[in-house]
């Protein structure tokens, strides 16, 4: 089973902030959260990952609360293009393999 | 970030039959990974393939079936032997990056009739 848990489907009104939320309570110190997004049965496409601190890039901001058991995934200036399916994905401690779970389907709306 | 190709992109097979499809990376990667992706849901990795060692198979995925090849650091294959129409899906591979975030190929979308 997957290690995290997320909403099925969220919609974001074009321009403004989309703020995707992903519980992982069983989170361990050393693990990782790593955001990806699929487009239209595209490949996955990496977003942004951190540990503890907050992280932003170009594509997006990762807020992650202090105990580590949530995380908050924000895309500033939602377009059209950013509609997808969104997966917060935790590998499993000392693996890489990844267990995906439903993942968010955002629809930004015109 | 890794450029990966898939071959082919999609295909149409007769049930019994084999595919295999390829996986080519733009730059030397110790990990690559293949998943399944069954129509409407999510992906559901199938198998680790590491250079020079046999591949890792997750449970419900087995090597008669899905036989893996990695003959060396760019590239992979997977074959998706005795087609049923149940394997129609989208195949991708995937490679760790520097900082272990997942590199996905673009997917080859299989149809068996």
């Amino acid at each position: 089973d997957a290690k995290t848990t997320q909403p099925t489907s969220m919609d974001c009104a074009e321009g403004r902030a989309a703020n995707l939320p992903c519980n992982h309570s069983t989170i361990s110190g050393n693990e990782y959260v790593y955001w990806y997004r699929q487009i239209h049965s595209q490949g996955p496409q990496y977003i942004i990952h951190g540990l503890k601190n907050n992280e932003t890039n170009e594509m997006a901001s990762l807020i992650i609360t202090e105990d580590r058991k949530s995380s908050t995934l924000i895309l500033p200036h939602a377009t059209l293009r950013d509609t997808a399916v969104y997966y917060c994905i935790v590998p499993f401690q000392g693996t890489y393999k990844y267990i995906f779970g439903t993942g968010t389907r955002l629809k930004v709306l015109a | 970030s890794a450029v990966i190709s898939q071959k082919p992109s999609r295909d149409i097979c007769q049930r019994g039959t084999s595919l295999t499809i390829q996986c080519q990376v733009d730059s030397q990667v110790t990990m690559m990974f293949w998943y399944r992706q069954q129509p409407g849901q999510s992906l559901t990795l199938i198998a680790t393939a590491n250079q020079g060692s046999e591949a890792t198979y997750e449970s419900g995925f087995v090597i008669d079936k899905f036989p893996i090849s990695r003959p060396n650091l760019t590239f992979s294959t997977l074959t998706v032997s005795n087609m049923s129409p149940e394997d129609s899906s989208i195949y991708l591979c995937s490679v760790v990056g520097k900082t272990n975030e997942q590199f996905f190929g673009p997917g080859t979308r299989l149809t068996v009739l």
